[in-house]
């Protein structure tokens, strides 16, 4: 069975830093590229980055390019996202979710961690 | 960036009745392989997105067979066939076309 499970969420003040884990298994996490999507309260989902399976290749949303850095350790099984100048409008929950290699989707997501920017 | 726009926002359904949700995107999402790269999402309440619908028809995983998913190179539509009380929640339609991938801003499905 696939699962991810991420960690790392909490409260934190505008300005520092954060990074968040997400733990993969069930299946091979080193064939799989991976990403970050996250839902601010009440509001959809949306993309923030992505990861390709060797971890050669990263994509990011304009917003956080500069402060965001997506990264994997694949002995480790575990997707990361250190999150750097928090800014309030960063305030969400954050997924990472499975890239199907055939562009089939995102296709497993995790249950989400919680991401608080505030004085 | 292309633009998911969904309607409607929310959809009152009953039960044993089919829904309808439709997307339009702002640019073809048809690539030169033939393939539309649309996707549909259902958010049910207090969980994670799954993945219902891939490449605009394409049953994922697990998905009952009463859903489905069609449309052309800029609209979409989900359709949802005996709506069951297990079905509520919010759908997202989203492309994997190009970067940045992007969303709809979600259409709500309640039960009457």
């Amino acid at each position: 069975e696939v699962q991810l499970v991420e960690s790392g969420g909490g409260l934190v003040q505008p300005g520092r830093s954060l990074k968040l884990s997400c733990a993969a298994s069930g299946f091979t996490f080193s064939n799989y590229g991976m990403a970050w999507v996250c839902q601010a309260p009440t509001k959809g989902l949306e993309w923030v980055a992505s990861i390709s399976t060797g971890g050669g290749n990263t994509y990011y949303r304009d917003s956080v390019k500069g402060r965001f850095t997506i990264s994997r350790d694949n002995a480790k099984n575990t997707l990361y996202l250190q999150m750097d100048s928090l800014r309030s409008e960063d305030t969400a929950t954050y997924y990472c979710a499975r890239v199907d290699n055939n562009r089939r989707g995102f296709d497993y997501w995790g249950q989400g961690v919680m991401v608080t920017v505030s004085s | 960036d292309i633009v998911m726009t969904q309607a409607p926002l929310s959809v009152s359904v009953t039960p044993g009745e089919s829904a309808s949700i439709s997307c339009r995107s702002s640019k073809s999402l048809l690539h030169s392989n033939g393939i539309t790269y649309v996707y549909w999402y259902l958010q049910k309440p207090g969980k994670s997105p799954q993945l219902l619908i891939y490449r605009m028809s394409n049953l994922a995983s697990g998905v009952p067979d009463r859903f489905s998913g069609s449309g052309s190179e800029t609209d979409f539509t989900l359709k949802i066939s005996r709506v069951e009380a297990e079905d509520v929640g919010i759908y997202y339609c989203g492309q994997l076309l190009e970067n940045p991938p992007t969303f709809g801003a979600g259409t709500k499905l309640e039960l009457k």
